[in-house]
């Protein structure tokens, strides 16, 4: 069975462009949760979307948007980036929503390089 | 301010030998503590999820311990492997107020030498 896959793999853009990144999710998993892992740190939650709702949400400004998909794939949208957004964004999927006890499935991430 | 700190923040074994990561939390109202190993360049894996009425929790050569009264725990490696090398990442989970957070620790870097 195919994992939780992410595209691109790689990103370069500059500042005060838009970025989005995709992510699909193991069959069967109705959620997604969205991390970005700056070097040398661990991952900071984002968001998590469950059923096509947003239910968690973490301390990122409002220029980071997401949404889930039916068939349950999502995106993450960052607008006017910053040096500072340059990061490895994570996605990682589980059958229900993190308020359960199952494990996260997550992808190898994006990294977006900012100019 | 919910933290999530480990140590040693990197460690260097021999191949063969056993270790022990630390995680302390000040994270409130706990819910669930997670332990990952995230290999370079790839996304984390889950190896352990424990609750609050759980103390010990193993996935083959890997246990878990918590103390929820001291806010405390710790990943045990036995018999180490080349394989092993990576960052182990604690993720502690809290909720109140309808909502939910998960705080992750910065990791530990573990290096198995031959």
């Amino acid at each position: 069975d195919a994992g939780v896959t992410q595209s691109p793999t790689h990103l370069i853009k500059t500042r005060g462009q838009h970025v989005t990144l995709r992510c699909s999710p193991i069959s069967g998993h109705k959620s997604v949760s969205w991390y970005q892992q700056v070097l040398g740190q661990g991952p900071q939650f984002i968001f998590q979307y469950y059923e096509k709702e947003e239910r968690g949400r973490g301390n990122f400004p409002d220029r980071f948007s997401a949404r889930q998909f039916p068939n349950y794939s999502s995106e993450l949208n960052v607008n006017a980036l910053l040096l500072g957004d340059s990061a490895l964004y994570l996605c990682a999927s589980s059958p229900g929503t993190v308020s359960s006890n199952q494990p996260q499935h997550f992808g190898d991430g994006t990294r977006l390089s900012i100019l | 301010k919910n933290q999530v700190e480990q140590s040693p923040q990197s460690l260097i074994i021999l191949e063969g030998k056993n270790c022990t990561l630390q995680c302390n939390y000040t994270v409130s109202p706990f819910s669930n503590l997670r332990w990952y190993k995230q290999d370079t360049g790839r996304g984390p894996v889950s190896l352990t999820i424990m609750t609050f009425s759980e103390n010990t929790k193993s996935n083959g050569r890997y246990t878990a311990t918590l103390d929820a009264d001291t806010k405390q725990s710790s990943l045990h490696i036995t018999a180490s492997q080349l394989s092993d090398s990576a960052s182990y990442i604690c993720v502690v989970k809290y909720s109140g107020a309808g909502s939910y957070q998960l705080t992750f620790g910065k990791g530990t870097k573990l290096s198995v030498i031959p």
